[in-house]
């Protein structure tokens, strides 16, 4: 059974610092890998979605890379801004007949201004 | 964007009644739609599966009889709580997929309903 695992739980840092979240898997094979930003009693917003053939994706102050081999994915935030706060979920869409995602409990991210 | 709704965004209903939830793909053909469920402090976990037309697909452990799952459009999928027991509060989410399977994989999620049964 395929298990995600975020780390750090929870972070907190100043605007304009680069950071780096951490997501890993059991099972190395998947389909693809999404990162997704959940604010507080809201759905989900897409982020970055890595196919397993890949090794990363970029979108804007957005850097997300997979190495499918050891389980882990990095979502790099660069210059963060208060606005960037949230939860922040991994999840994989794994093989073997499981269709939909399993999900990371998420890093809850805070930038103090 | 692909966009997802989902209706209502809240609701309270009393112990023993039963409950839908709908949720629409707005500007795209969902061959699949996904239900998950996420408790207080806890991650998405999936529920069901459904693909239009046919039956859904429950994940271990979720009671086929009490979520009862309909997907009878493209742009339709509804989730129906039956006979709702305060642990079944909770936030529910869903998210659909467009045709191409993994060649479309991306899940385009709704903005939830709040379910609080009292």
């Amino acid at each position: 059974k395929q298990e995600v695992t975020q780390i750090p739980a929870a972070l907190s840092v100043p605007e304009g610092e680069n950071l780096v979240l951490n997501c890993s898997f059991t099972d190395s094979a998947i389909y693809n890998l999404q990162w997704f930003r959940q604010d507080p009693g809201k759905g989900l917003t897409s982020l970055l979605l890595i196919q397993s053939s890949q090794r990363e994706q970029t979108s804007g102050r957005l850097n997300a890379s997979l190495d499918k081999s050891s389980g882990r994915s990095t979502l790099y935030i660069a210059a963060s801004q208060p606005g960037d706060s949230a939860t922040y979920l991994c999840a994989v869409h794994s093989g073997g007949g499981a269709d939909g995602l399993t999900f990371g409990k998420g890093t809850h991210l805070i930038i103090q201004p | 964007g692909a966009v997802v709704s989902q209706h209502p965004s809240r609701v309270i209903c009393k112990s023993g009644t039963s409950v839908k939830i709908e949720c629409r793909s707005l500007d795209f053909q969902a061959t699949t739609m996904f239900w998950y469920r996420q408790f207080p402090k806890q991650s998405l976990m999936l529920m069901a599966t459904s693909n239009e037309g046919s039956k859904a697909t429950y994940e271990q452990g979720v009671e086929k009889d009490k979520f009862l799952i309909n997907h009878a459009s493209l742009t339709l999928s509804t989730l129906t709580v039956t006979s709702a027991h305060p642990e079944d509060s909770s936030f529910y989410i869903c998210s659909a997929r467009g045709s191409g399977g993994l060649a479309n994989p991306e899940q385009y999620f709704g903005p939830g309903t709040r379910l609080t049964v009292t």
